[in-house]
């Protein structure tokens, strides 16, 4: 089992609609949830970041977090075409540091 | 540029040669991970590094591979005799501190192996 899974896609999003990315983590004991958003060719950029069961609102960006399922997601309210990218879920996993393990990413297009 | 540094962002070797890469963190910031990303990959952590320490190189193969945080200048993450399996993206990240939060990562070091 993979430590973080998320749906490969690809995600096909129509314009002004709101996206839902999922991510699921296999340590109960994970503390810290991470999204990026990373375009082709470039570096991860951060979008949200999590620490507490509930929801945190940034922006059109709204990252829900429940560590009773173990599954955190991140929803994207009015999309836009600059919003096609893949979205990477990173966790900081117990024992591990700080360091992020990561999943394999969704990518994600939206559609006019 | 307050942002994460990373050269150079392109990076052409022969197998066997050394490729020496660099980053500078974020103002402020005193530790720096190292990330590698294979072609159609996530992201694997590498190496996490403070200020001469090195904290946990738990995801760096252990031949050839070699990074260090000096108390002067930038990271420097070093790969000797490489391989054309090291081609890949190298990312660094910085954090203020090491309490799980948010790290930020450079432009990156496109690695290609002849």
């Amino acid at each position: 089992q993979k430590e973080v899974e998320q749906n490969s896609g690809p995600l096909s999003v129509p314009e002004g609609a709101i996206a839902s990315l999922n991510c699921t983590y296999s340590d109960r004991g994970s503390q810290s949830f991470f999204w990026y958003r990373q375009y082709s060719g470039k570096s991860p950029e951060l979008i949200m970041f999590i620490y507490s069961n509930g929801d945190k609102e940034d922006g059109r960006f709204t990252a829900q977090l429940n560590k009773a399922s173990q599954y955190v997601s991140l929803l994207i309210r009015d999309s836009q075409p600059s919003d096609s990218a893949t979205y990477l879920c990173a966790v900081t996993v117990t024992g591990g540091g700080n360091k992020l393990t990561f999943g394999t990413g969704t990518q994600q297009k939206v559609e006019l | 540029n307050a942002g994460v540094m990373q050269n150079p962002r392109h990076l052409v070797r022969r197998r066997g040669q050394e490729a020496r890469l660099r980053c500078s963190p974020m103002k402020g910031h005193s530790h720096v991970y190292w990330y590698r990303q294979l072609p159609e990959e996530g992201l694997k952590f590498m190496v996490y590094l403070q200020k001469e320490n090195i904290i946990d190189e738990s995801g760096m193969p252990k031949e050839r591979f070699s990074a260090e945080f000096p108390k002067e200048g930038p990271s420097i993450l070093r790969i000797q005799q490489v391989v054309r399996g090291d081609s890949a993206a190298y990312f660094c990240a910085s954090s203020p501190r090491d309490n799980h939060q948010p790290q930020h990562f450079g432009d990156g070091t496109r690695l290609s192996i002849l």
